[in-house]
């Protein structure tokens, strides 16, 4: 099936450093999602874009659906410990399944 | 919380043995849907739901069976569980599938099939 490419696969960083992560598509979405998946638990929603060119933030995090609609970025400013987790994305075209990428790992270290 | 609840959380069993996986939700949404997660695979659709009684396959429909009975609750059935159906299963849930109407996810179900 269908999956997003999304990179990079996984990130060691410095507490206080920013982090960028992106996902690309060969297929054009009108909807992308980001989520963040701590240890055990399901994947929570962290931003929703929903036009092309939208820049969203929700606190420290910064995402933007990319102009072309086949990409779609996330920036996490100023790290701190508990922004440890796995993060993901995902694509939907209309009223299409939501197609997911493989998810970044992210790792700070204090 | 998204008011979703899976139950149950962790389940060992043996292959051939049927299992069922319990997703409730109290958010009175239309759109349920199960996934599976695997290393490398991100999450995979397996079967939705979008009314009571009205279910459709995802792309990794095989060996998986859907009920939806009540709005509140979808089950999903592994009639005869094989070792390739050890994994993490999702459930989700959505108002509806159109734009501003994002899914939101449980914790999970653990299964492991020896």
């Amino acid at each position: 099936g269908q999956q997003l490419n999304q990179s990079p696969q996984s990130m060691f960083i410095q507490e206080g450093e920013d982090v960028s992560m992106n996902c690309t598509s060969s297929s054009i979405f009108n909807t992308w999602l980001w989520y963040k998946q701590d240890p055990g638990e399901g994947p929570v929603l962290l931003i929703a874009l929903y036009k092309a060119g939208e820049l969203t933030s929700n606190g420290r995090l910064t995402a933007q659906f990319g102009i072309t609609r086949k990409d779609s970025f996330l920036n996490i400013s100023a790290s701190i410990p508990s922004d440890v987790g796995i993060y993901f994305c995902a694509g939907q075209r209309n009223t299409d399944k939501l197609i997911f990428g493989t998810g970044t790992r992210l790792q700070v270290f204090p | 919380d998204a008011g979703i609840t899976q139950s149950p959380r962790h389940k060992v069993t043996e292959t051939g043995t049927p299992v069922t996986l319990r997703c409730h939700q109290t958010e009175n949404h239309r759109y349920m849907y199960w996934y599976r997660q695997d290393p490398g695979h991100g999450l995979r659709l397996i079967h939705y739901s979008y009314g009571v009684k009205d279910t459709d396959k995802g792309e990794v429909s095989d060996g998986y069976s859907v009920s939806r009975s009540k709005t509140e609750d979808f089950l999903l059935t592994l009639e005869s569980a094989t070792s390739s159906q050890t994994s993490v299963y999702f459930c989700a849930i959505s108002e509806s599938r159109g734009k501003d109407q994002p899914q939101h996810f449980g914790d999970g179900t653990r299964l492991s099939i020896l």
